[in-house]
């Protein structure tokens, strides 16, 4: 089955920094890949996602992009502010397939002010 | 629109009880997909469930079932609860198939906590 690998598990930057956050994938058929962000106490938030047939893909201050060749996909957050400290998620899943997703384990990103 | 509501929020049980969750989608959304989330294994897919019928299944044991309704609310059932069943349970649910059907809106979760 799939397996999706995330890095860093902890990223601390300074308010105003970028971030970045970058996912592998292990299954070729997959074609969407989404973001979360889960804040203490809440279910995940979708935040932005990417389709196979798309390389970037930017919404604000995010944007992701994605190697189909390398089977990597990396989200990326410029001018960070506090409010962007939560748990990230990628995942990666078969549009043809459903509501079934594998997802990274998740990245604590803490904004220090 | 009213986002993704699954109750009870928090519930502790002991070894060996039972337990059934509930979950309401989304208006319109007939996809319902249930994971687990723990510190140690992360988000894991149980099962997914579309127009009242199993569509994908995780790899968890028969010990957790669920169903799905005509108006698309589904339960999950834990029995036998044991100790590492406590964790997060999420459900999500997804617009009709063609229409971003891949993308899901989860819920606040119910915390299950196993004494």
């Amino acid at each position: 089955g799939e397996n999706v690998e995330q890095h860093p598990s902890t990223l601390s930057v300074q308010e105003g920094d970028s971030a970045v956050i970058k996912c592998t994938y292990s299954d070729s058929a997959s074609n969407y890949f989404p973001w979360y962000k889960q804040e203490l106490g809440k279910g995940p938030q979708l935040i932005i996602d990417i389709r196979s047939n798309v390389g970037e893909k930017k919404d604000q201050r995010i944007a992701v992009t994605l190697n189909k060749t390398a089977k990597h996909f990396s989200l990326h957050i410029t001018e960070t502010q506090p409010e962007d400290s939560a748990v990230y998620f990628c995942a990666a899943s078969k549009v043809e397939v459903g509501g079934k997703s594998t997802f990274g384990d998740g990245t604590t990103l803490t904004v220090k002010p | 629109k009213a986002g993704v509501t699954q109750t009870p929020r928090y519930l502790i049980k002991t070894r060996g009880q039972q337990v059934t969750l509930s979950c309401s989608p989304i208006s319109g959304h007939r996809s319902v997909s249930w994971y687990q989330q723990t510190p140690g294994q992360g988000l894991q897919f149980l099962f997914e469930y579309f127009s009242e019928t199993q569509r994908n299944k995780g790899n968890f044991p028969g010990r957790f079932s669920g169903r799905q309704f005509s108006n698309s609310r589904s339960e999950m059932n834990v029995s036998t609860l044991e100790l590492g069943d406590s964790a997060l349970y999420l459900c999500a649910s997804s617009p009709p198939t063609g229409n971003g059907g891949e993308t899901q809106y989860f819920g606040p979760g119910t915390r299950l906590l196993v004494l």
